[in-house]
């Protein structure tokens, strides 16, 4: 079956841009996740939806960066006026529940020039 | 908060030699306790977890123990090959929370 998938695989941006991101979880995963790896880095978690309602957008660093989700389907990472800091990947992941086994996508490769 | 440290990398080994890489959490109650895995190229896929104190996870010769008393979780495997190259990330999830807190990732290097 297929696993979650990202678009676009990778991007690049101009510093003060707004950028959108992709992702389409596993069918039937309520749950879904947003991280970041920047170079050389762990993960950090930025947010995590629950259906589509938000529980924990603990992990997002700015007001630029925002999220949606449309029922238990797509989500959308948004980051308004893009900074070079903002340069990772970004990762998205899905669960069938909340205590299950996450299944990551492939990733968003973000530069910032 | 909750986090996780795991060993420095760059690790390079000779194929068959004995793996260690260490791991050790900071959390309030029981987490439970993840290794993933990403190979060149690929995405990040779950390699073994241990949900509960003295529960041993494995998969693919590779093994990690839940010690609570040392709150660790390091993964070892006894042989390597050349296709266990890859960067291996310790994880936890505490109880009640959803998200995974990951260590920095350690890059092992496996040579013929």
């Amino acid at each position: 079956g297929a696993g979650v998938s990202q678009s676009p695989s990778n991007k690049v941006t101009e510093k003060g841009k707004d950028v959108e991101l992709r992702c389409d979880p596993i069918s039937g995963h309520t749950a879904l996740y947003w991280y970041r790896q920047r170079l050389g880095q762990g993960l950090e978690f930025l947010i995590y939806f629950q259906g589509n309602s938000a529980p924990d957008k603990s992990g997002l660093p700015s007001d630029r960066f925002s999220a949606e989700r449309t029922g238990e389907s797509v989500s959308t990472l948004t980051i308004q006026r893009t900074q070079q800091e903002d340069s990772a990947v970004y990762l998205c992941a899905s669960s069938r529940g909340t205590i299950n086994e996450q299944f990551f996508g492939p990733g968003t490769r973000l530069t910032v020039l | 908060g909750d986090s996780v440290t795991q060993m420095e990398g760059p690790v390079t080994l000779s194929e068959e030699a004995f793996l260690t890489i260490n791991c050790t959490y900071t959390a309030t109650g029981y987490p439970s306790l993840f290794w993933y895995v990403q190979y060149p190229g690929e995405g990040l896929q779950l390699l073994l977890k241990a949900t509960k104190a003295d529960d041993k996870g494995s998969n693919k010769g590779f093994e990690a123990t839940y010690r609570k008393e040392t709150t660790s979780f390091h993964l070892e495997k006894g042989s390597v090959q050349v296709s266990d190259s890859a960067v291996y990330f310790c994880a936890l999830s505490s109880q009640g929370a959803q998200k995974l807190v990951f260590g920095q990732g350690t890059r092992l290097t496996i040579n013929p």
